[in-house]
């Protein structure tokens, strides 16, 4: 089983700055990544999917790369309203679905 | 509008049974794959089972199966899920989630319903 991995638990930054957060996968997963976003009391949100490409909607200050073991969601300049958690996700071939166990983005 | 609303959350207790409803609205339901992924208090996000835009295939957790049954009536728009044999870890808000495109990503959420498995 495919285990995914994000890092780090918390990240601490002020708003104009710039977040990147990780997501390892245990073994090789291609580019069958998504990323969301979850704000308190909410449900969660599609930001990016097959790693890199944005969902409906979402502002091109969210990015997402990499393939294989080593994904990566970037916001180049964060709002306020960007302060949450986001979690990665994969798709297993069993099929099941995975998500990483989430990093918390907060106002430093 | 586009939305998804799920009921039937509640209290009950530990060896019990709770039937949980997604209603659909805005979009062609029968062309979407479906799921329920659930979130215990303050904990991360887990996924609890598929059903095919049919609802002839299902897919479940291993932490579920054998007690949850996942069905869709595509005249209705509506999911259910059937929870039997309840545990106090499967405490959580379920949500019903669609399938972007035929991928297995989830593009529309619902609020969640909460689910509490105590004596």
């Amino acid at each position: 089983e495919i285990v995914l991995t994000q890092s780090p638990a918390t990240l601490s930054l002020s708003p104009g700055e710039r977040a990147t957060l990780s997501c390892r996968a245990s073994q090789s997963v291609s580019s069958y990544v998504a990323w969301y976003q979850q704000k308190p009391g909410q449900a969660p949100r599609l930001l990016i999917y097959d790693a890199s490409n944005r969902a409906t909607g979402i502002p091109a200050r969210f990015s997402g790369s990499g393939s294989g073991t080593e994904f990566t969601l970037t916001i180049s300049s964060l709002e306020p309203e960007d302060f949450a958690v986001y979690y990665c996700q994969y798709r297993s071939t069993r099929p099941s679905v995975t998500f990483g166990q989430g990093t918390r983005l907060e106002i430093k | 509008e586009v939305q998804l609303l799920e009921s039937g959350g509640g209290l009950v207790q530990p060896g019990g049974s709770l039937r949980l409803s997604c209603a659909a609205s805005g979009f062609t339901f029968d062309n979407y794959a479906m799921s329920w992924v659930r979130q215990a208090p303050g904990k991360g996000l887990e996924w609890v089972s598929t059903i095919s835009g049919s609802g002839a295939t299902t897919y479940y957790a291993d932490s579920v199966r054998g007690r949850f049954t996942f069905s869709r009536d595509n005249s209705k728009n509506t999911l259910s899920l059937q929870m039997n044999t309840l545990r106090a870890e499967d405490t959580a808000v379920y949500y019903c989630a669609k399938h972007y495109r035929h991928n297995w990503y989830f593009d529309l959420w619902g609020r969640g319903t909460l689910v509490t498995v105590s004596s």
